[in-house]
């Protein structure tokens, strides 16, 4: 079955830029939202359609992908901003998936 | 406002089945698809499936066939996810999530938590 591959765990010093990398072979046809969630809460969408963020999350949310792996950079990472990021997309098939998710860490 | 409500959560065991209700409100229900996805104890988001809210017809994962049922009341605005045949391994929340027009899930219910112990 198709997969999303992101690292378990990025940890960055506050106000360093923090990237969370998400691999899979169809990302170059299909596009790659990224979705916050924090301890006991339920999913936030920050990133949609590869790079396009929704008015209500900070600017310092970006996302941006090429051939088989997309990025969701936060720049000048904040102690709220810990939580785990799922990376989502689709296969060929229409099937949805969400990576592993990657636990950001801002100590 | 755009809400999904979940029924509550329960407790059974294995072997049994278990219907989880996601009642919508504030927007036309046919209009957008409803995903189910799920997400035990400590563990990342899993796509479950999806449901055509217009003509009934469901999408499910390649882990989520079988024993899954999604179904809709067609004289309201309610989805619906029947596990049958409960695992202790089914025991997680599970999630009803909207995909927007731009493909993407925007909102969420709140959560169902399924315990399946004996």
């Amino acid at each position: 079955s198709y997969e999303l591959t992101q690292p378990p765990s990025v940890s960055v010093p506050p106000g360093q830029a923090a990237r969370i990398t998400c691999s899979g072979d169809a990302l170059p046809k299909k596009y790659v939202y990224w979705y916050q969630q924090k301890s006991g809460q339920t999913p936030v969408v920050v990133i949609y359609q590869d790079s396009k963020r929704p008015s209500e999350i900070p600017e310092r949310f970006s996302g941006s992908s090429s051939g088989t792996v997309a990025s969701l950079t936060i720049s000048g990472a904040r102690v709220e901003d810990e939580a785990v990021y799922y990376c989502y997309s689709s296969d060929t098939n229409g099937h949805r998936v969400f990576g592993g998710g990657t636990k950001l860490t801002v100590l | 406002q755009v809400q999904l409500v979940q029924s509550g959560s329960e407790v059974k065991t294995p072997g049994a089945a278990v219907k989880i209700s996601c009642k919508a409100s504030g927007y036309s229900f046919r209009n957008y698809a409803m995903n189910w996805v799920r997400q035990a104890p400590g563990q990342g988001l899993e796509w479950m499936g999806w449901i055509n809210t217009d003509t009934g017809n469901p999408t499910y994962g390649q882990d989520f066939t079988g024993r899954f049922v999604f179904s809709l009341d067609w004289s309201g605005t309610t989805a619906y996810l029947q596990i049958n045949d409960l695992k202790a391994a089914d025991t997680a929340v599970y999630r009803c999530a909207r995909e927007g027009l731009d493909s993407y899930i925007d909102y969420w219910g709140q959560g169902t938590l399924i315990s399946v112990s004996s």
